[in-house]
């Protein structure tokens, strides 16, 4: 069966370093990869998209990447500040078995970034 | 600019009774419109989409189900809640299925 998995449930670190999320995939081959923010009380809110002939996008102070070898994203937050806290999610487009085209989301991370 | 309006943002109801809950897309047309659930500890999970007015597909066999009775309009409904069916609502949008999707402010659902 198609899944997705962010294998870190939480993640603490310091302010001002690299937090590094990870989205593996299994059954899929996705030509797009999404990654979303949501905070408590909230829904998620959308925050970037990387395609499959891309290895790497960027905004501001996130980067994300996507291995369709290994079955991989990473989203880096550089410069990380206790306002990034929240819960990221992966998401991908499940084609298929009945869905055409539906978005399909991984558990999330929740990121804690200490002052 | 486009808008999502869901609610009410959140709800305690009686296991048995019935459930409604709307949401609403404006500056937009046609959009695919998609309800999911997100229990507590849980990811998301998606529960029904539709392509268009009256094209509802379920992803999952449940106790709920979904209408669109116009083309930014779509409902979530139940005839009898369950306790199981607590959890976070949550109505979304997009453009088209790999573009990326906009959610309302969910609707909290205790069952009890």
């Amino acid at each position: 069966s198609q899944k997705i998995e962010q294998n870190s449930e939480a993640l603490n670190i310091q302010e001002g370093k690299t937090a590094t999320l990870t989205c593996n995939y299994t059954n899929y081959s996705p030509a797009y990869l999404q990654w979303y923010r949501q905070d408590p009380g909230r829904g998620p809110v959308f925050l970037l998209l990387i395609r499959e002939n891309e290895k790497e996008k960027r905004k501001e102070r996130l980067k994300v990447t996507f291995d369709t070898t290994l079955k991989q994203s990473l989203f880096h937050i550089t410069a990380s500040q206790p306002a990034d806290s929240a819960t990221y999610l992966c998401a991908l487009v499940k084609i298929g078995g009945g869905s055409q085209g539906n978005l399909i989301f991984g558990k999330g991370t929740k990121l804690s970034v200490k002052p | 600019s486009q808008t999502i309006h869901q609610w009410p943002a959140t709800l305690v109801q009686p296991v048995g009774s019935p459930l409604s809950l709307e949401c609403t897309v404006e500056g937009t047309s046609n959009p695919n419109l998609y309800w999911y659930r997100q229990a507590a500890g849980r990811g998301l999970q998606l529960l029904f989409y539709s392509v268009g007015i009256g094209q509802i597909s379920s992803e999952v066999p449940q106790n709920l189900s979904a209408s669109r009775p116009q083309d930014r309009q779509f409902i979530l409904s139940s005839k009898k809640l369950l306790l199981s069916d607590s959890g976070f609502y949550l109505c979304a949008w997009s453009v088209r299925p790999n573009t990326e999707a906009f959610f309302g402010q969910g609707t909290r659902l205790t069952v009890v």
